[in-house]
């Protein structure tokens, strides 16, 4: 059971260039979200999905987008990377919903960027 | 609004001693309450959980108790080992938002 899985697991960009972070989970999750991770600033929701077809801003959503291609998948777009983006992001996945309020989140290994 | 508000680190500690990492938190629902650890160079996992006032999560040694008069849920653990070094996260979610709030975390080191 592989959980939630990143790919992928270092990348380093020169400002300008663009990427995508794969994620996905094996968990039959509706909810699925992106965070990112800065030292002395904890984890940041960048855009999450409470299901397949939506997506919506989290705290930190400028100079992102995302695509929740299936129940399955949910990805992270950089168009124009910038060094401010240099972070960990992870990738996470929840059974979150009205009766099951109380399920907690399931984090994949994340992705190491550098954007130079 | 909603926040976690957690002690700040490093915390330093020699094995065998008492931990215990402070985290309140405001919420303008009802929250569940979680504690996750991070070893380094990987993601974070679900240490333990609480669902309701005056429940006790617990797992491999570390409790925490919910409490509603204080907006707490301290993790404590009455003997640390080497192994237990990590970053230490303090998160809510609240019944009606999906969304999850995290505290800033708390880096502790555990020497032999």
């Amino acid at each position: 059971n592989a959980g939630v899985t990143q790919t992928p697991k270092f990348q380093v960009l020169k400002t300008g260039q663009s990427m995508t972070l794969q994620c996905a989970q094996d968990m039959n999750h509706n909810s699925m979200y992106w965070y990112r991770q800065d030292p002395g600033m904890g984890l940041r929701l960048i855009y999450y999905s409470a299901s397949e077809g939506t997506t919506d801003k989290g705290e930190v959503p400028n100079g992102y987008n995302v695509s929740r291609l299936n129940k399955r998948e949910f990805s992270l777009r950089l168009e124009s990377a910038a060094p401010s983006q240099t972070s960990v992001y992870f990738c996470a996945s929840s059974d979150w919903g009205r009766s099951t309020y109380n399920s907690p989140l399931h984090f994949g290994n994340g992705t190491r960027l550098t954007v130079t | 609004g909603n926040s976690v508000t957690q002690m700040e680190g490093p915390v330093t500690l020699s094995e065998e001693a008492f931990l215990t990492i402070n985290c309140t938190y405001t919420a303008t629902g009802y929250p569940s309450l979680f504690w996750y650890v991070q070893y380094p160079g990987e993601g974070l996992q679900l240490l333990l959980k609480a669902t309701k006032a005056d429940d006790k999560g617990s797992n491999k040694g570390f409790e925490a108790t919910y409490r509603k008069e204080t907006t707490s849920f301290h993790l404590e653990k009455g003997s640390v080992q080497v192994s237990d070094s990590a970053v230490y996260f303090c998160a809510l979610s609240v019944y009606n938002f999906n969304k999850f709030y995290f505290g800033s975390g708390t880096k502790l080191n555990v020497k032999p």
